[in-house]
């Protein structure tokens, strides 16, 4: 069945560093990726996505770009602000309308000044 | 994407209730879905609220347990049966529309003493 594996955290950088957090996946045919956001105390905010290989996906300062080569969708920022501190969820969506979410575990990334 | 209400927002409950909770959308859905999320973990699947129908539940969940209800297009309910204290978690409900994109409400913080 389809799989997501993301990078152990948590990650904890400086302020302004570079972010990467590594996510793979498994499965059949062309899903769509997906990275969400939960910030402490909240509910998951859909953060980007891309549905087809090639795509990047961009929103405030955060890019994944889906490759299918490697299966991956790696989730990059240039610098990190310490309001970035949440937890990060990669997750594909199987072939279809709306079909379920299959989520990796979360990493959860700690910016201090 | 879709503005998305749950109901409680959190709750302390004693072993052996029941906790409804409810889940409401600004506008028209195609899809919605309940997902458990328990201490530090990733999101599970529960199932699938079908309008008009029986929920389609995932491995390892059953209907006696998280009965669901959909009546119509905007409104859903998940009830957590028979609790016992490995039921603490976070449930959320997401939606869908046509394309494959989930948005997700804020969560129900349950605890079960």
């Amino acid at each position: 069945g389809d799989s997501v594996t993301q990078m152990e955290g948590p990650v904890t950088l400086s302020e302004e560093a570079f972010l990467t957090i590594n996510c793979t996946y498994t499965a059949t045919g062309y899903p769509s990726l997906f990275w969400y956001v939960q910030y402490p105390g909240e509910g998951l905010q859909l953060l980007l996505k891309a549905t087809k290989a090639d795509d990047k996906g961009s929103n405030k300062g955060f890019e994944a770009t889906y490759r299918k080569e490697t299966t991956s969708f790696h989730l990059e920022k240039g610098s990190v602000q310490v309001s970035d501190s949440a937890v990060y969820f990669c997750a594909l969506s199987g072939t279809g309308t709306a079909s379920k979410l299959t989520f990796g575990t979360g990493t959860r990334l700690q910016v201090t000044l | 994407s879709a503005v998305i209400s749950q109901k409680p927002s959190r709750d302390i409950c004693q072993r052996g209730t029941s906790l409804t909770i409810q889940c409401q959308v600004d506008s028209q859905v195609t899809m919605m879905f309940w997902y458990r999320q328990q201490p530090g973990q990733s999101l599970t699947l529960i199932a699938t609220a079908n309008q008009g129908s029986e929920a389609t539940y995932e491995s390892g969940f059953v209907i006696d347990k998280f009965p669901i209800s959909r009546p119509n297009l905007t409104f859903s309910t998940l009830t957590v049966s028979n609790m016992s204290p490995e039921d603490s978690s976070i449930y959320l409900c997401s939606v869908g529309r046509s394309t494959d994109t989930q948005y997700f409400g804020p969560g129900t913080r349950l605890t079960v003493l």
